[in-house]
C-alpha cells in the first residue's frame, strides 16, 4: 500500500476562494482523521470518521469548514470561503481501531 | 476536553541522552504514543505503550509511563543529528480519538 495519499501537496489561493483538500486513506482502515497544524496552535483534530460516518466534528473551526467521506477510499475537506488565518498544514490520517494512525504528507495551504 | 501537555523545546549535545516529557489527562487512555515529525513531512509513529505497562524499550528508545501521575516520557539514548525533529505524544480518547500534545522540538548541538 502506498500509505495515506493527500493532494495537493501545496495550495496557494486568494482570500474568498473555495479550497478543497483530498485524502485517500490506507485500504482497509476504518478511521479517518483530519488535522490542522500551525505554529500557534500545534496539531488540532478537526474531525474524524468511522466507517465513512463523521463521529466528532467538534474541532471544525466554523461553518466555513466542511468534510465529507463519500466512500471508504476518499475524503475531502472544504473551506469556503477561505481566509488568511486558514493558512496551515492540513494532515489526513487513517487507522484501524485501537491501533496507530498513519499520516499523509500533508497539504500546505496558503491563503493570501 | 482533555489536554496533552509537552514542553516546546529541548536542546541536547550529540551523544547525550534526550528525555522528552508529556502529561496527559484521560486516565482511561489504553494506548499512549510517541510520534516523530521531520521537517516538511507527516508524523510517523516511533513507539507506543499499553497503559498496563510501566516501561518499554526499543533499541535507543525507552518509554516510561507513570499512570498515577499521568506522566509519559521518551528517552533517546546516544542522541544523533538525525534525531532532530518534533516529537509528539498522543493519547487515545474513547474508541479511537487520537489527541496530540503541542510537540517538543528537539535540537542537537555538535
Amino acid at each position: 500500500d502506498a500509505g495515506v495519499i493527500q493532494s495537493p501537496r501545496h495550495e496557494v489561493t486568494e482570500m474568498g476562494q473555495e479550497v478543497t483538500l483530498r485524502c485517500k486513506p490506507i485500504s482497509g482502515h476504518d478511521y479517518l482523521f483530519w488535522y490542522r497544524q500551525t505554529m500557534m496552535r500545534g496539531l488540532e483534530l478537526l474531525i474524524y470518521f468511522n466507517n465513512n460516518v463523521p463521529i466528532d466534528d467538534s474541532g471544525m473551526p466554523e461553518d466555513r469548514f466542511s468534510a465529507k467521506m463519500p466512500n471508504a477510499s476518499f475524503s475531502t475537506l472544504k473551506i469556503q470561503p477561505s481566509e488568511p488565518r486558514d493558512s496551515a498544514v492540513y494532515f489526513c490520517a487513517s487507522s484501524l481501531v485501537r491501533t496507530e494512525a498513519f499520516f499523509g504528507q500533508g497539504t500546505r495551504l496558503t491563503v493570501v | 476536553g482533555e489536554d496533552v501537555e509537552q514542553s516546546l523545546f529541548l536542546s541536547v549535545r550529540e551523544g547525550d541522552s534526550s528525555v522528552i516529557n508529556c502529561t496527559y489527562t484521560d486516565s482511561s487512555s489504553t494506548y499512549l504514543y510517541w510520534y516523530k515529525q521531520e521537517p516538511g513531512a507527516g508524523l510517523q509513529l516511533l513507539t507506543y505503550i499499553f497503559s498496563n505497562m510501566d516501561m518499554k524499550q526499543d533499541q535507543r528508545l525507552t518509554v516510561l509511563l507513570n499512570k498515577k501521575d499521568k506522566h509519559l516520557s521518551l528517552r533517546i539514548a546516544d542522541t544523533q543529528t538525525g534525531d532532530s525533529a518534533i516529537y509528539f505524544c498522543a493519547e487515545i480518547e474513547g474508541a479511537q480519538k487520537l489527541v496530540f500534545g503541542q510537540g517538543t522540538r528537539l535540537t542537537i548541538n555538535p
